[in-house]
């Protein structure tokens, strides 16, 4: 059985620019959550997706935004670039849309910005 | 407010027990859990236990629930050097105008001294 594939794994970027992440959930899981994850924030939520709709939201600036598509997978977008934005962003998959059993972590993407 | 706490550090020999804490401060949590992160890695889920449930054992690992204090530990029995990882704790409850959604603690850091 198939993770939770995230692509790429690596990505550098300038400021100013725009980014986009893919995610591949488990098949089945209709589930998708964000995360950011730095050394000085720890792991932050971003968004939640369920059949195509943001299910809930965290504290991120409008430049941040994503989408799932009718097959569960989903992309995220950071656009504007800072670098702060520099961290690792983790997508996971979960078979309840509540998250209720946990989820299953993707390898992230790890977002360089220069 | 949401709130997961854990100390950011735990050093144990090999063989020992090692034993993660974690507080919280949402008396409505309604799942806790344990995610464990090795290098360049994502998250992967070690257990969970229901807010009803006091213990629950798995192979080496035991978590322990006070709820009264919102206290939850991990205790990894014989720990080995592949223990080695960053453990998260984790909590998600249902709110009623939206869906769940999993806060993460900041991480400890368990290094297993041979």
């Amino acid at each position: 059985k198939a993770g939770v594939t995230q692509t790429p794994r690596y990505l550098i970027k300038t400021r100013g620019q725009q980014v986009t992440l893919s995610c591949s959930p488990i098949s089945g899981h209709r589930s998708v959550s964000w995360y950011q994850q730095t050394p000085g924030q720890g792991l932050q939520f971003l968004f939640e997706y369920f059949s195509e709709t943001q299910r809930n939201k965290g504290n991120f600036p409008g430049r941040f935004s994503g989408r799932q598509f009718s097959n569960s997978r989903s992309e995220m977008n950071v656009s504007t670039l800072e670098l702060g934005d520099s961290a690792l962003y983790l997508c996971a998959s979960s078979l309840l849309y509540r998250g209720s059993i946990g989820y299953t972590f993707g390898s992230g993407t790890r977002l360089t910005v220069v | 407010g949401e709130d997961v706490e854990q100390s950011l550090f735990l050093s144990v020999r090999e063989g020992d027990s090692s034993v993660i804490n974690c507080t919280y401060t949402d008396s409505s949590s309604t799942y806790l859990y344990w995610y464990k992160q090795e290098p360049g890695a994502g998250l992967q889920l070690l257990t969970y236990i229901f807010s009803n449930m006091d213990m629950k054992q798995d192979q080496r690992l035991t978590v322990l629930l006070n709820k009264k204090d919102k206290h939850l530990s991990l205790r990894i029995a014989d720990t080995q050097t592949g223990d080695s990882a960053i453990y998260f704790c984790a909590e998600s409850h249902y709110m009623k105008t939206s869906y769940d959604k999993v806060i993460f603690g900041p991480g400890t850091s368990l290094s297993v001294i041979p």
